[in-house]
């Protein structure tokens, strides 16, 4: 069975310092990688995905995140955080054919 | 064009009672997928069809059921509700099934149910 796990359920940064939002996965075979943004009372938006090829994926708003292999990992990261940045972050995880299965969220806050 | 479109936006139902809730996919999309959201189990997954087939089922007792009909447009329906159910219900639509097109799942704003 798949699973994802975000470590942290909190990442405080400040306003224009680099971030990064943990991601651990569990597969089979092998994954299809997604993260997802959600602001207060809406539903979720579409960050980036990785599928195949390049470890580094760019994605909306400037995130990127980075496949390991090796370590299970799909961080997602930001050069230089924004107030406006802060909202629940989910990773998820599928295989071809199966459902996309997201990990509990974690709540990124940046202080200006 | 027009995002996911789920109603309605609230909902408060009694112990014991059926819902049934909607959700208009973006126009050509074919996969409809939907998740439950609580606080303290996150984003649970609950079932995902693609032109009218069921293609995928979470693990949910059988008193949630869903459809998806000719045009994409999906329902779910929760029976005997109970305190439990009391969450928010997102639906996803995507082009490709279980998100995997070019720009992921796009989500609805989502049903806030309440049950007392």
């Amino acid at each position: 069975a798949q699973s994802v796990a975000q470590p942290e359920d909190q990442v405080n940064v400040a306003e224009g310092n680099p971030l990064t939002v943990k991601c651990t996965y569990s597969v089979s075979g092998n994954p299809y990688l997604f993260w997802y943004v959600q602001y207060p009372n809406r539903g979720l938006q579409f960050l980036l995905k990785y599928i195949t090829g390049d470890n580094l994926v760019k994605g909306s708003y400037g995130f990127e995140a980075e496949f390991n292999k090796s370590q299970t990992s799909f961080h997602l990261k930001k050069p230089s955080a924004l107030v406006s940045d802060s909202a629940l972050y989910f990773c998820a995880v599928n295989q071809a054919g199966t459902a996309l299965i997201f990990g509990k969220g974690t709540t990124l806050s940046v202080s200006s | 064009k027009a995002g996911v479109t789920q109603t309605p936006r609230y909902l408060i139902k009694t112990r014991g009672q059926q819902v049934t809730l909607s959700c208009s996919p973006i126009s050509g999309h074919r996969s409809v997928s939907w998740y439950q959201q609580t606080p303290g189990q996150g984003l649970q997954f609950l079932f995902e069809y693609f032109s009218e087939t069921q293609r995928n089922k979470g693990n949910f007792p059988g008193r949630f059921s869903g459809r998806q009909f000719s045009n994409s447009r999906s329902e779910m329906n929760v029976s005997t509700l109970e305190l439990g159910d009391s969450a928010l219900y997102l639906c996803a639509s995507s082009l490709e099934p279980t998100g995997l097109g070019n720009y992921g799942y796009t989500f609805g704003s989502g049903t806030r149910l309440t049950v007392v």
